[in-house]
């Protein structure tokens, strides 16, 4: 398996709403990415976790909260977002010490819409 | 603070001939890397090449190359006998400093192969 999975591709949520973006991957991988892309623009990261600990949070509001329940899996809680927070949102993963030698496996994304 | 600049926002080749996308990038780091990613319609990040910065030998992947100039900052991607499935937003992107993980992207070159 050489994927990343996301789930769902694509989600609507209103303002009020709370919602979870999925991220799965059994390539052995233990550091796991968000990124969140807006269009027409590169990827901005918002979170990195390595061996299941959140070491780099870029300065991302509360209403995205980050889990990695297991070296596996990689959740994104939302709740209370605003429209400009619609974008596609990039799970990404990469093994901890070989990652410059393969780069970093991307998911298909979510595509999340606000309203 | 590192930084990485697409010049070109879009580029059009005819099938089966060879264009070339240019980057150029800046770190104070001495060790570093370089990958060149694309995303095509379907939206996810796939590596099409990459190049570490203590090696000399420009990095070859099948009909992809890039002409790396280390004292120029220079790192550009030759796509040779273009494809309809080469079309897709580019992305150059550089990774220094280790233990960050962190990928820091240009800007994009829409890239569309006309028939």
């Amino acid at each position: 398996d050489t994927e990343v999975t996301q789930t769902p591709k694509h989600l609507v949520m209103g303002m009020t709403n709370k919602k979870s973006l999925k991220c799965e991957q059994h390539m052995g991988h233990r550091a796991m990415y968000w990124y969140k892309q807006k269009a027409k623009k590169p990827p901005e990261l918002m979170f990195v976790y390595s061996y299941e600990k959140l070491s780099i949070n870029e300065s991302v509001p509360s209403r995205f909260s980050p889990e990695c329940p297991n070296s596996s899996l990689l959740n994104l809680h939302l709740h209370a977002l605003q429209p400009e927070d619609s974008a596609l949102y990039l799970c990404a993963s990469s093994h901890p010490i070989r990652h410059l030698n393969y780069g970093y496996t991307f998911g298909s994304g979510t595509r999340l819409t606000v309203v | 603070a590192q930084t990485v600049t697409q010049s070109q926002p879009e580029m059009s080749v005819q099938e089966a001939e060879t264009v070339t996308l240019s980057c150029t990038y800046d770190t104070s780091e001495s060790n570093y890397y370089l990958f060149w990613y694309k995303q095509p319609p379907s939206r996810q990040m796939i590596l099409v090449i990459r190049q570490e910065a203590y090696k000399q030998q420009n990095a070859t992947e099948n009909r992809f190359s890039v002409n790396f100039q280390k004292a120029a900052k220079s790192f550009s991607l030759k796509i040779s006998d273009s494809q309809l499935g080469d079309t897709a937003m580019y992305f150059c992107a550089l990774y220094s400093g280790a233990g960050s993980y962190q990928l820091t992207f240009g800007k994009g070159t829409k890239l569309s192969v006309i028939p």
